[in-house]
Order: structure tokens, then C-alpha cells, then sequence
């Protein structure tokens, strides 16, 4: 009965490379939400998809930053031209239910990758 | 823009004292969740209130929900050791995304 699963669970990139940071929901969840979070600052949401459709990308920088979920394969994102702010840990979370959906919508989350900007 | 203030920030304690973390909002949610997380790791989901008024344990820890729905609180009874972490409450909201608080870190002495 695996969780959310995160890989790598450390990324080092250099300013301008590109970062991929995957994630894999629990299984029979078709809703993932990515939230980054800065040293010494709380969890801030990014982007919020379900199977192949972003429903809420209102986290996201504009620049640089994309998301997607296919229908088959984890949900990837991706940071192109890494600058040293970008240095931080991604989480992933994963529910059963939508918003829209009856009931609550509990988000479980998955390890986390620490991403180091050099 | 919806907000969740936590408090509070640090809390150092002995073993055997009670304490409470607060999170508190103008917003309404339409659930709250606490999450515990510990270094290096992902926030684990520890409990969700729903309805204004709620309580809900779990062995010594009690779980409030304000009857508005717009904030809540965390109680911890005779605090160990083991309780030592980083305490999360994040509000759901209608869009799917969670709202987080600062987050509290508690260290228990022995």
C-alpha cells in the first residue's frame, strides 16, 4: 500500500540547467497538488492538476515553471533555467476527492525533494 | 486572499506539560487538516475536522474546530519526548488548493 512517492529525493543543479522532479500518487488518486516550501518559511501551494488537466496553476511563477500529470506515468515538474531562489523543497500530495467532489478532500503527501540551486 | 496564522512560532516544554497550538482565520474553511512533520521528511496527515464544533482525539492529542469553521486548535496532554516536530494546519478552501500556517515547532525536554 505505497504512498506518494517523490524522485530523486535530492536534485543539485547548476544556475540555468534544468530541474525534473517526479511524482507518483497513491494509487486510485487522480488528484496531485505541488507545493514548494523556502528555508524558514510554511508550505505554499503551486499548482493543482488532475489527470492530463491543470485545474489551478494560480501558485505557480508565470516563468520557467510547468507542471503536468499524463495519463499514464507520475506528475512531472519542471523548473527550466534554475536560478538560486529556486532552491527549496517540493512536495507532492495526492487525494482520492476533488473540491468539487462529495465529501472531504484529504491530501497525502510524499517525501519531498530538496532541490539545491549551486 | 485566505490566511492562516499560527501560534505559537516555538514552543519548548517539558516532558509531562500540556500545551496548545493555535490556528486562526478570517477565512471559512471547508475543512482543516494538522499535519506533523519531522526533518528531511513530507508532512504526515495526523487529522481532518470538518464540521463547526468538532473535536476529535487521537490517544493524548484533541483536535477543536471552531464552530465558525475559521479556526482551530491542537492540545497536546502530558507532552513527551516523542512529540517533538514541526505541527502544520492547512484549510481547505472550495478550490482544492491547502491554505498552510507558519507551522509551530515544538521540542519536548526530557
Amino acid at each position: 500500500n505505497a504512498g506518494v512517492m517523490q524522485n530523486p529525493r535530492h536534485l543539485v543543479r547548476r544556475r540555468g540547467q534544468e530541474a525534473r522532479l517526479r511524482c507518483s500518487p497513491v494509487k486510485g488518486h487522480s488528484h496531485v497538488y505541488w507545493y514548494r516550501q523556502l528555508p524558514e518559511e510554511g508550505l505554499k501551494f503551486m499548482v493543482y492538476l488532475q489527470k492530463e488537466n491543470i485545474i489551478d496553476e494560480s501558485g505557480m511563477p508565470k516563468e520557467r515553471f510547468s507542471a503536468e500529470f499524463p495519463k499514464e506515468g507520475p506528475s512531472i515538474l519542471r523548473i527550466q533555467q534554475v536560478v538560486r531562489g529556486d532552491s527549496a523543497a517540493y512536495f507532492c500530495a495526492s487525494s482520492f476527492r476533488g473540491p468539487r467532489d462529495r465529501g472531504y478532500n484529504e491530501q497525502f503527501f510524499g517525501p519531498g525533494t530538496r532541490l539545491t540551486v549551486l | 486572499t485566505q490566511l492562516l496564522e499560527q501560534s505559537p512560532q516555538f514552543l519548548s516544554i517539558q516532558e509531562g506539560e500540556n500545551l496548545t497550538v493555535y490556528c486562526n482565520s478570517s477565512s471559512v474553511f471547508s475543512s482543516l487538516q494538522w499535519y506533523r512533520q519531522e526533518p528531511g521528511e513530507g508532512p504526515v496527515l495526523l487529522v481532518t475536522v470538518v464540521t463547526g464544533g468538532e473535536v476529535k482525539k487521537l490517544k493524548r492529542l484533541t483536535f477543536q474546530f471552531g464552530d465558525a469553521r475559521k479556526d482551530s486548535s491542537l492540545h497536546i496532554t502530558a507532552a513527551q519526548t516523542g512529540d517533538t516536530g514541526l505541527y502544520l494546519c492547512a484549510g481547505a478552501g472550495n478550490t482544492g488548493k491547502l491554505i498552510f500556517g507558519q507551522g509551530t515547532t515544538l521540542q519536548v525536554k526530557p
